[in-house]
This record gives C-alpha cells, structure tokens and sequence, in this order.
C-alpha cells in the first residue's frame, strides 16, 4: 500500500516475553520514527532512523527497548522481558524531508497489552 | 529543552460554533512547531505547521492555527465546528536536535449536534 504499515496491529503478552513490532515505511522515506502513545501520557518519541547515520536512540526508556532499520527501510522495534508498564501503542511514522520543513505520516500502530 | 503544553484535556463546542484548542510552547531559538489529528481508530494526520512568515497559518479541513510569539502560543482554531471534527488534536514541536517532533499530551475534541 502507500502508506506506514505496522504489524501486528494488536499482540498480547505475558509479562517477561519479548515481542518484536514491525514498521514499513512508505517507499523512498529516509526517516523513520517510533513513538509509543500511553493513556494520557501523550506521544512519548522513542527512536529516529534517518538514511545511514546513527539513529538517535535519546528517547528509548530503558535498555530492555532497542531497534534496528535494515537497508534503509523496513524496522523493527524490540522490547525484551516486557513489563506491564509497556502496555501501549506503539506508533511508526516516515517522512521524506529533515523535520523540520516536512510531515510525518504514521501508521495506525501495534498496540501491545502485557498481562 | 523544547516542549508544548495543551492545557484542556476536553474542549466541548456546538456544531457550526468556533472552535479554539490552546497549545503553548517553550523553545530555544525559531520554534517550528505543528498541529495533528487523530480520528477514533485511525493513526495521525498531519493538520499544519509553522515554520517562518504569516503568523496565521491555514491547514487541511478549514483548520487554522494562529502563531503568537509574545504568548508562546499556537493555538488551532476553526470558524464553524462540524461533528466530523471530534477527534484527538495534539500540538508538537521539533526538538532541539531536529531530529523528532515533541508533542502535547493531546486534546480531545468533542463536538455535538
């Protein structure tokens, strides 16, 4: 499609599981985003992937978070031994342009629910 | 470090009243700063932004948003509600390192018939 996709839309976990979240950018975007939106906490920035230059990971919340972008396109979110805490949607978005004169388009989101 | 307030959780309006939803920023130099929207189920769409030049910026869907440096302030505005606009709206802000955007706890838009 044209648009961000994301799956799994919905995953349900148990405590201490690892789950991986999958982002397809929209062909020929550079940057990538991952954001997590919480019941009112708003959109927390999590990590941003720009072509080949180190991503900035300032907003991943603890080790246990991590992602990776292979070739430039697809990326995939990771976050080991779950908590209940990490309940939430997980939210991808790209963009053609540096931030600050271009849009994000974002997906519709995994939402993840640790039992 | 950059940041945007949106100081309403809920903003209730009639249908075919004006619409405002506040958002006031605190940044380091030139704010570029945006408005989007989340409709029920949906993921966010891009409404507007500012970056430099008229202060009164136009966006999709008949929304605006109006700049005002003196009052830190972006908020986002409509002349004439419609039920169609109940949604989530979430200001943002690019940080400081202009590598993401910094957004608002959200605004829920309630709009009634």
């Amino acid at each position: 499609g044209a648009g961000v996709s994301q799956s799994p839309s919905n995953k349900v976990t148990e405590k201490g599981k690892d789950v991986e979240l999958r982002c397809d950018p929209i062909s020929g975007h550079t940057a990538l985003y991952w954001y997590r939106q919480s019941l009112g906490q708003g959109l927390e920035f999590l990590i941003y992937f720009q072509g080949n230059s180190a991503p900035d990971k300032s907003g991943l919340p603890s080790d246990r978070f991590s992602a990776e972008r292979t070739g430039g396109s697809v990326s995939t979110l990771t976050i080991q031994r779950t908590q209940q805490e990490d309940s939430a949607v997980y939210l991808c978005a790209s963009s053609s342009t540096l931030i600050n004169t271009g849009e994000l388009f974002f997906g519709e989101g995994s939402r993840l629910t640790v039992l | 470090a950059q940041s945007v307030a949106q100081p309403e959780d809920q903003v209730n309006v009639a249908e075919g009243n004006p619409l405002t939803v506040k958002c006031t920023y605190s940044v380091s130099g030139n704010p570029y700063l945006f408005w989007y929207v989340q409709y029920p189920n949906r993921g966010l769409q891009f409404l507007l932004k500012y970056i430099t030049g008229d202060n009164l910026v136009k966006g999709s869907y008949g929304f605006e948003a109006e700049f005002n440096k003196s009052q830190t302030s972006f908020h986002l505005k409509k002349p004439s509600a419609l039920v169609s606009d109940s949604a989530l709206y979430f200001c943002a802000v690019k940080n400081q390192a202009g590598t993401a955007l910094i957004f608002g706890k959200g605004t829920t838009l309630s709009v009634s018939s």
